[in-house]
């Protein structure tokens, strides 16, 4: 079971907007702001787009946005292409594990 | 161009040690105030960060892990290791190598394509 609860999928049709949540505890997602979001295609690495709760690392579209409010995460990707269509993971220091991953939600471009 | 290729067995067998190399090219592996991991992910399932060091050889590791983890460095190479001792079925995962962001232990923006390992006898 991870340690960070995400929706198993979600879905949208192009041009849409979608949230993905991650719902930690005090002691990971609302105890630090080192929340990160990875995307990954089949059969590739992931890769990374969100650091820091909020921060997009160069070449990251800016229609991923992400953001945290108490113990939950979310990750909002706004006008929805078929490319987006993936796995989504959040991740967040710990004070137990020191990192933490959630168990991803597919994200299903309709 | 920055490039991580992991390499080693793709088989190995239970209680023995699972060992993987990582070669970075197109970047220093000494830079400073980068550091170096490893994470995994078992088939079809999700993610789980073992470990990172930084070039002087100190290393972050996953307190959770069930198998001791080691990871090591050797800068004339420009490679890193992982080993993973005492290993079981549920150690079968495609594992990474990988870069982190600056500044960071743990969060990583530059991977390498994966390998997979499969525990079995």
């Amino acid at each position: 079971q991870s340690a960070l609860t995400q929706p198993a999928s979600v879905s949208g049709s192009p041009g849409q907007s979608i949230t993905i949540s991650c719902t930690g505890t005090s002691s990971d997602v609302g105890g630090y702001d080192y929340v990160s979001w990875y995307q990954q295609h089949p059969g590739k690495a992931p890769k990374l787009m969100i650091y820091e709760v909020s921060n997009r690392p160069s070449g990251v579209s800016n229609r991923f946005s992400a953001s945290k409010s108490g113990n939950t995460a979310s990750l909002t990707i706004s006008g929805l292409q078929a490319e987006d269509e993936a796995d989504y993971y959040c991740s967040s220091y710990t004070s137990t594990t020191s990192q933490v991953f959630g168990g991803g939600t597919k994200l299903t471009v309709l | 161009q920055l490039q991580l290729q992991e390499s080693g067995p793709g088989l190995v067998k239970p209680s023995e040690t699972l060992s993987l190399t990582c070669t970075v090219s197109g970047d220093s592996i000494s830079s400073s105030n980068y550091y170096w991991g490893w994470i995994r992910q078992p088939p079809g399932k999700g993610l789980e960060w073992l470990g990172s060091i930084y070039y002087t050889g100190s290393t972050y590791y996953n307190p959770s892990l069930k198998s001791p983890v080691t990871i090591s460095v050797d800068t004339s190479k420009s490679q890193f290791s992982l080993k993973l001792s005492s290993v079981t079925a549920a150690d079968t995962a495609v594992y990474y190598c990988a870069k982190t962001i600056r500044g960071s232990q743990r969060v990583f923006n530059y991977w390498g394509q994966g390998t997979l390992v499969t525990v079995s006898s």
